[in-house]
This record gives C-alpha cells, structure tokens and sequence, in this order.
C-alpha cells in the first residue's frame, strides 16, 4: 500500500485559498487519491477523489501531476467552518476494496 | 435519512465486559468496515467486510469480533474489555458504485 505524507498542520485566514499537498510515492498503476475531511466528534466525510490531471467540484479541486507521486487538495476562499483535519489516502479500487488506510491528516486552522 | 447509523453514542464498559457496537446502513452498500480513532491519531483499520457472509482483519484485529449476517448490518464485538479498547470507533459503507465511504458519527467507548 502507498504511504502518504502531509504537513502536520496549516493555518489560514478567511478568504484565502487553501493548498495542501500528499505526497504518495510509491503509488501503484491502480491507485485512486481521496481526500476526507473530519470535523471533532464526528466521522470522516468525502471531499473529492481523482486518478490524474485536475477534478473539481463544488468544494474542492484536486491536482494531480502526471508522475501522480503527490497531489495537492484545493480549497477556495476558506471560511471558519473549514476548520478540519485533512486526510489524504490512495486507494486501490481493484485488490483493497471494503478498506481504507488513514494517516495521521493535516489540521487546518482558518482564523478571522 | 440514508446514511450510516451507529448505536450506542457513547459507552462506559468495566474492565473484563462485553458488548456489541452496533452498525447499521439503509444505503444497500456490500462494503462496510470499522475503525478506531485515538486522541491525535488518524483512524485505524479494525475489519471490513465485502458483501454478507464474507469478513476479514484489518490492522487492530485483536480482542474484537465481527460478523456479517446481512446487507445491513456490521456489528462489532469486543469480547473481553481492556482500557487499551478506549477509543472513538466509527463504521463506514460503501459500494463499488460510490467514489467515497460513508462514515456514521461514531461511539466513543471507555473502559475503566
């Protein structure tokens, strides 16, 4: 399984775009990346997931160059709300079906 | 509401007790899987399952039992409570249709 790697923790201002960059390296041919996002006391929610180039939707885009080691999670114009942890997994939709492999995520602090 | 329904909410075990998480999803998902979450920590991988009949390990397998009778449900046993155990555990579903999982809010456990 691709380990991933990601700040520990990144502050930001309201309005102000957020960028958080994985890096997964060891990335295999069948590997997906999803990003989550968990508020405290509750369980994680899906943000977006991407296989190459660019995906957007209406919260985030997803960056993903084309050696695919690192991919970097978009969010515009950051409020309070987002305050979270970020987690970013690579997943095998093939052979790891049913499980998730979660690393320790980024908290993102967004200050008025 | 479609989603995933954890019960109880929050849970206070002695020591050497028994009890059973209970998970329950209406979404008709074959995936389903349970994790636990320590202080700092992302989530970690307990069991999962593919569909009825069909379970495995995860990651932290030991003193935890899982079985899967129907399409619904995922219950979690823990047969003999350790304080170790005290965690927030969280059940997730998803099919190979979703491009995400969906996670219930979680039962935080203590065991004294």
């Amino acid at each position: 399984l691709a380990k991933t790697t990601q700040p520990i923790s990144m502050d930001s201002y309201e309005g102000q775009e957020v960028n958080i960059t994985c890096s997964h390296n060891n990335i295999a041919t069948n590997d997906y990346i999803t990003w989550y996002q968990q508020f405290p006391s509750q369980g994680p929610r899906f943000i977006i997931q991407g296989y190459k180039t660019k995906v957007t939707n209406e919260v985030a885009s997803l960056f993903i160059p084309a050696d695919r080691k690192s991919s970097t999670l978009s969010l515009p114009r950051v409020s309070l709300s987002d305050t979270a942890v970020y987690y970013c997994l690579v997943e095998d939709r093939g052979s790891t079906l049913g499980r998730l492999y979660f690393g320790r995520g980024t908290q993102l602090t967004v200050w008025p | 509401n479609a989603g995933v329904t954890q019960t109880p909410k929050f849970q206070v075990l002695k020591t050497g007790q028994s009890m059973t998480l209970q998970c329950a999803q209406d979404m008709n998902h074959e995936y389903m899987s349970w994790y636990r979450q320590d202080p700092g920590m992302g989530l970690r991988l307990i069991h999962y399952s593919v569909g009825a009949g069909i379970t495995d390990q995860g990651e932290v397998p030991n003193g935890y039992n899982v079985s899967r009778s129907t399409t619904e449900d995922f219950p979690l046993r823990l047969l003999s409570a350790a304080p170790s155990q005290t965690s927030v555990y969280f059940c997730a579903s998803s099919s190979r249709e979703e491009l995400g999982y969906t996670f219930g809010s979680g039962t935080r456990l203590t065991v004294v």
